[in-house]
């Protein structure tokens, strides 16, 4: 098992520009998430899905959209990227039939908005 | 207002010199509370979930205990490869959100 993949590892863009950050699971998790990691702050959630078709608002959604459409995939977009969304991103995954959500999470993309 | 609370910032710890982490929340109605491992430029790692006052597991030298209103993580005679930041997690009454605090930065020198 791959995990939890995410793509890309690095991107640098332009105030104004778009991108979708991509995250894979191959563990046929059926909660993922959305978290930004900035320095000296603790994890903050963006989005979550609790399933295929299935999304929610987490503590920072402002600037940010997501879709499910399948299981495995949870790609989160950057519409008119700001400064304020230079930040380190992380996808995660868990699973909720087992009565925890330990989350599984990837290698994080760092994205930097100039 | 500050969910999760983590001390202290940075720790550093001879080999063999054991210490506890702290984590104190505020959440009320908790339905789990997360240790977390996270290596420079990787994402956190699962370490411990526990649910209620009194709880507490044990990983190598490791042990996670949790009472009403904050948690310890105690590490016993560290490794330099015990190195790293040790993140807390809480989940909320609701079930779907989970806050994090900012992480105690632990290094153990040889």
């Amino acid at each position: 098992n791959a995990g939890v993949t995410q793509t890309p590892k690095f991107r640098i863009l332009k105030i104004g520009q778009s991108m979708t950050l991509q995250c894979t699971q191959d563990m046929n998790h059926n909660y993922m998430y959305w978290y930004r990691q900035d320095p000296g702050m603790g994890l903050k959630l963006i989005y979550y899905s609790v399933g295929a078709g299935i999304t929610d608002k987490g503590e920072v959604p402002n600037g940010y959209n997501v879709s499910r459409s399948t299981t495995e995939d949870f790609p989160l977009r950057l519409e008119l990227a700001a400064p304020s969304q230079t930040s380190v991103y992380f996808c995660a995954s868990s699973y909720s039939a087992s009565g925890s959500h330990e989350q599984y999470f990837g290698p994080g993309t760092r994205l930097t908005v100039t | 207002e500050d969910q999760v609370t983590q001390s202290p910032e940075a720790l550093r710890l001879q080999e063999g010199e054991s210490s506890s982490l702290n984590c104190s929340y505020t959440v009320s109605g908790l339905r789990g509370l997360f240790w977390y491992r996270q290596d420079p430029g990787k994402g956190p790692e699962f370490l411990f979930t526990l649910y209620s006052a009194g709880e507490e597991k044990e990983k190598e030298r490791l042990k996670a205990t949790l009472t009403k209103k904050e948690s310890f993580l105690h590490i016993t005679a560290p490794k330099p490869e015990d190195s790293a930041t040790y993140l807390c997690a809480v989940q909320a009454p609701t079930g779907n959100q989970f806050y994090f605090g900012t992480g105690t930065s632990l290094t153990v020198i040889p």
